[in-house]
């Protein structure tokens, strides 16, 4: 069955970077695109963007551009977000989601920064 | 960027009875494939979303049948047939037709 596991929560200063991992099982990871979405605290839910673990090409949001990285590991099956100079309301719980509608999620990685 | 605007924001259902959610798209949702690419999510407490209804209308895997979409253009609706108490939680209709892939505000569903 499809799986993505997340990697555990982080705590980071402000202007500190955070890299998230995403580890896909149960299909061939290079042909499904992987996004990224956040989710403030008792917020909706933002895209941040996707990578093409096929090509490794991203597309972010461009309220991230300049900040945000994705990028893969194809030996491994694993896909990466780093954020860099986070601010307060960069915390959040981040989601890598499988493309294909957003079908599967991880459980998500809870972003503290203070 | 595509606005998606739901309403209700939120929403109290007495168990049994039918409830529906609207979305509404700043442009249309037909892409050049002549499919519309429009989706409904569940997200309960403390989990990831989970995906109900892809382009527009098509169930996925193991969601039961008392959910259904319709609409188009830029016109959705989520309909519950029967509310059940498993189905409390935020629902979200999401966009893919251009990027970034936006979201609705959610709507929440609480059981009466």
């Amino acid at each position: 069955q499809v799986q993505l596991v997340q990697s555990g929560s982080e705590v980071r200063k402000p202007g500190a970077s955070v890299k998230v991992s995403c580890a896909a099982s149960g299909y061939k990871f290079t042909d499904w695109y992987i996004h990224w979405v956040r989710q403030a605290p008792g917020q909706g839910l933002e895209w941040v963007g996707w990578i093409d673990p096929n090509s490794g090409g991203p597309e972010y949001a461009e309220r991230f551009q300049g900040r945000v990285t994705m990028t893969r590991d194809t030996s491994i099956s694993t896909a990466y977000l780093e954020l860099t100079s986070l601010k307060p309301d960069d915390a959040a719980v981040y989601y890598c989601a499988r493309e294909g509608g957003l079908s599967y999620w991880g459980q998500g990685t809870l972003v503290t920064v203070s | 960027d595509i606005v998606m605007t739901q309403t209700p924001l939120s929403l109290s259902v007495t168990p049994g009875q039918p409830a529906s959610i609207s979305c509404k798209s700043s442009r249309s949702l037909l892409y050049s494939d002549g499919r519309t690419h429009l989706y409904w999510y569940l997200q309960k407490s403390g989990q990831p979303p989970q995906l109900l209804l892809y382009e527009v209308s098509r169930r996925f895997s193991g969601v039961p049948d008392r959910f259904s979409g319709s609409g188009s253009g830029t016109d959705f609706t989520l309909k519950i047939s029967r509310v059940e108490a498993d189905d409390v939680g935020i629902y979200y209709c999401m966009q893919s037709v251009d990027l970034p892939r936006t979201f609705g505000q959610g709507t929440r569903v609480e059981i009466k």
